[in-house]
Order: structure tokens, then sequence, then C-alpha cells
């Protein structure tokens, strides 16, 4: 599974939007990018995935950059309830193993 | 409620202990996995069942020992754990290819603390 990039921290004013880069060079063509959070002591939870084209669901927004070497996650309007860490992880589709980064941990502040 | 369930939330453990964590999810999903998370540190991908099938070991010391009776229970058994063993335990479920849809759905983890 190709490796991801995160920056290890940011932070975001409560309502602004918050955009979390990721950079994943060695995507190759049948790997998706999904995008999972995990909120202290609690297990990782689902946000939202793509493959090629921009995607949007209740909780964000993903953007692929053309070549698919990076994308970036959009959470339109940040809460303190959004503080946790973002893990970026490109997913092989026949049979790929979810595999964990350092992500990025995100801080929502009033 | 994720869909999967683990018990319990937090277990204390002696070193010369035996005690085992569960996980039941009643997705449909055909595949299972164990994965250990240390303070401060990225999960860790401990164990991978398929249909029943254990299909993954990443090198797990034996004082830990998976168990999948069938598609929807998993267990852990523990014995003979050390205090460096202490973490978060988390579940998790999934179709075999998990792509098209959410992936993997995870559980809340058991909070195990070795002493």
């Amino acid at each position: 599974d190709a490796k991801t990039t995160q920056p290890t921290s940011m932070d975001c004013a409560e309502g602004r939007a918050a955009n979390l880069p990721c950079n994943h060079s060695t995507i190759s063509g049948n790997e998706y990018v999904y995008w999972y959070r995990q909120i202290h002591s609690q297990g990782p939870q689902y946000i939202i995935h793509g493959l090629k084209n921009n995607e949007t669901n209740e909780m964000a927004s993903l953007i692929i950059t053309e070549d698919r070497k990076s994308s970036t996650l959009i959470l339109p309007h940040a809460t303190l309830r959004d503080t946790a860490v973002y893990y970026c992880i490109v997913l092989y589709n026949q049979g790929g193993k979810l595999i964990f980064g350092q992500g990025t941990e995100l801080s929502v502040k009033p | 409620e994720t869909g999967v369930t683990q018990t319990p939330r937090h277990l204390v453990m002696g070193m010369t202990n035996k005690k085992s964590l569960k996980c039941e999810q009643h997705l449909g999903h055909n595949a299972m996995y164990w994965y250990k998370q240390s303070a401060k540190k990225p999960l860790e991908l401990m164990f991978v069942y398929n249909f029943k099938e254990q299909t993954e070991n990443n090198s797990v010391p034996s004082r830990f020992s998976p168990e999948c009776p069938n598609s929807s229970h998993l267990f852990l058994h523990l014995h003979t754990l050390q205090p460096e063993d202490s973490a978060l335990y988390l579940c998790a479920s999934s179709q075999s290819h998990p792509t098209g849809g959410t992936g993997y759905t995870f559980g809340s983890g058991t909070r195990l603390t070795v002493v």
C-alpha cells in the first residue's frame, strides 16, 4: 500500500473551514484514498473516501488532485467536537489492509 | 454504536492472569481485525481473519492468541502479559475487499492495563 505524508498537527478556529492535506505521490491506479479520524481513546471513525473524483458527504469534502498524488480533506465548519487525529490512508482495492500512520492532530479552538 | 461491540471496555490484569477480549459485529462483514494502539503511537495491525480463517499475524507474541469461531465474533485471549502490553486494543470488521463502501468499521476498544 502506498505511503502517505501528513502534517503532524494543525490548528483551526471554530466555525472556520479546516483543510487537512495529504501527500500520496506513489499511489497506484487502483488504490483509493480513505480518511478516518480518531477522537481521543475511541475507535477510528470513517469520514470519506475517493478514487479520482472529488467527493462530498455530510461530514466532509475530499479533493483529489488530477494526478492523484495528493488530496485535501475539508471540514467546512469546524466545531470543537472535530478535535481529533485525522488519518489519510491509501487502500488497495483487492483485499488491502488499513495501515495507519501518525496522522494529523487537529485542534479546533474557540 | 458503530455496529462493532467490544467487551470489556476496561480491563486490569496481573501478569500471571488469563483473560479474553471479545468483539462482535452484526454488519454482515466477513473479515475481522485486531489492532493495538500504545500511548502516542499509531495503530498497529495484529491479526487479520477472512471468513474465519487467520490470514495474517504481524509477528505478534504468542501470549496473544486470537480466535474467530464465526464471521461475527472475534476473541483475543491473553496470558502472561507484560506491562508494555498495556494499550488500547481495537477490533474492526469489513468486507474482504473493503472498497466502494466505508472500509473498516471499528469498535470502541478495550483499554488494557497490565500490572
